[in-house]
């Protein structure tokens, strides 16, 4: 599986969009982007995942560059509970693939 | 609340000793993912479960094993327990293919 990079932390304004950035330059082609976050003391969560387009769902967006090389995802709205670690992960698809998590970078909501 | 139980929560053991950790995956569920996460680290993929049987392993020593029961639950053992097997063991289900991996909350394995 293609490895990720992520910054170690950042922090955004309550009501503010967090981008968190995600580079992956050595994605292959039929990998996927998925994130996932993990508030403290919980097991990941799924947000989302993408391939080549842009994605949105009820928690938040996914943008991809056009050479896949990086990705950013977007909280629109952050809010205190969006504290947490976000792992960006490339993988084949299907849930059976094992998900190779880094670091994951810390996302810190102020008020 | 994703519908993935884990036994029990917390855990003390003693080098040396075995341990078995549990899970009860969602229901429709029928492959199960063992990780380990140290304090400061990402959960790291142990190995994979898929209809009772190993579907892929991890970087881990023989003496971690498991098991999947035919109602899709789900066990980790660990035998000859190290001062490093000090972790945060995650249980995942899912459904073959599908996209999301569905956590649990977790076993916090101490070894002293």
């Amino acid at each position: 599986d293609a490895k990720t990079t992520q910054p170690p932390s950042m922090d955004c304004a309550e009501g503010r969009a967090a981008n968190l950035p995600c580079n992956h330059s050595t994605i292959s082609g039929n990998e996927y982007v998925y994130w996932y976050r993990q508030i403290h003391s919980q097991g990941p969560q799924y947000i989302i995942h993408g391939l080549k387009n842009n994605e949105t769902n009820e928690m938040a967006s996914l943008i991809i560059t056009e050479d896949r090389k990086s990705s950013t995802l977007i909280l629109p709205h952050a809010t205190l509970r969006d504290t947490a670690v976000y792992y960006c992960i490339v993988g084949s698809t299907g849930a059976n693939s094992k998900l190779t998590f880094g670091k994951g970078i810390t996302l810190s909501v102020r008020p | 609340e994703t519908g993935v139980t884990q036994s029990p929560t917390h855990l003390i053991k003693t080098r040396g000793q075995q341990v078995t950790l549990r899970c009860s995956s969602q229901s429709g569920h029928n492959t199960v993912s063992w990780y380990q996460q140290a304090l400061g680290q990402g959960p790291q993929f142990i190995f994979q479960y898929y209809r009772e049987e190993e579907n892929g392993r991890g970087n881990f020593p023989p003496r971690f094993s498991g098991l999947q029961f035919p109602n899709y639950s789900s066990e980790l053992n660990v035998n000859a327990l190290e001062l490093d097997d000090s972790a945060l063991y995650l249980c995942a289900s899912s459904f073959s293919g599908g996209i999301e991996a569905f956590f649990g909350q977790g076993t916090r394995l101490t070894v002293v």
